[in-house]
């Protein structure tokens, strides 16, 4: 069976300090990933996705960047952190089929930042 | 471009009480509805999803939905709730002619009281 982890569980950071958040997925071969933000009551918003190792797309503007060194490692970093980047981090990933995919969440990250 | 809209931010019931949880999407093309629930501090997981055929769609832990085209509408029903099911309800679309992004609502938070 498949497997999602994601580390740390949860972070606190000061203002301008790096920013490494790691997931991996096991049990899968090329599995479509995903970092999403949950911050309160915005729901979540979709960061990076990507279809393959270099192959990454983001989705909104902002101070952070998603790498894929491995086929099912995903790390998503930041070289300052803003209190802004505050929330819940959420990797997942899905089997690449198309949009009637269902989406596999790890646990999430919680980062402070402040 | 896709858009969900969940129309209530809270919902409270009493144990045993049925429960509706609404969505409405806004789309210029044909989507594929998910319902997704995150327990607290949690991942999401997959509770159902509507891709075509009968318009009435079971998930798990007793919950159904109905996808109504006209209305653009697809609300979450569970006839009986358990404390169990308190929990944080999002609702989500897939552009069925393109990749696996979903577009999520801003999620209705379900709490159970005894």
């Amino acid at each position: 069976s498949q497997t999602i982890h994601q580390w740390p569980a949860t972070l606190v950071q000061p203002v301008g300090s790096p920013l490494s958040l790691e997931c991996t997925v096991e049990g899968t071969s090329n599995p479509n990933l995903y970092w999403y933000r949950q911050a309160a009551g915005r729901g979540l918003q979709l960061l990076f996705y990507s279809i393959g190792i270099d192959q990454i797309s983001s989705e909104v503007p902002q101070n952070l960047s998603a790498s894929r060194p491995q086929d099912r490692q995903f790390i998503l970093s930041s070289k300052k952190l803003l209190l802004s980047d505050s929330g819940f981090y959420l990797c997942a990933w899905s089997r690449g089929q198309g949009s009637t995919d269902t989406q596999y969440f790890g646990p999430g990250t919680r980062l402070t930042v402040l | 471009a896709q858009s969900v809209t969940q129309l209530d931010s809270q919902v409270p019931v009493f144990e045993e009480a049925p429960v509706e949880l609404r969505c409405n999407y806004s789309s210029s093309v044909s989507v594929y509805l998910f319902w997704y629930v995150q327990y607290p501090n949690q991942g999401l997981q997959l509770l159902l999803k509507y891709l075509s055929g009968s318009t009435l769609v079971k998930g798990i832990n007793g919950f159904e939905a109905e996808f109504n085209k006209s209305q653009t509408s697809f609300h979450l029903r569970k006839p009986s709730v358990h404390i169990s099911d308190t929990a944080e309800y999002f609702c989500a679309v897939s552009d069925q002619g393109g990749s696996e992004k979903l577009v999520f609502g801003k999620g209705t938070k379900l709490t159970v009281n005894p």
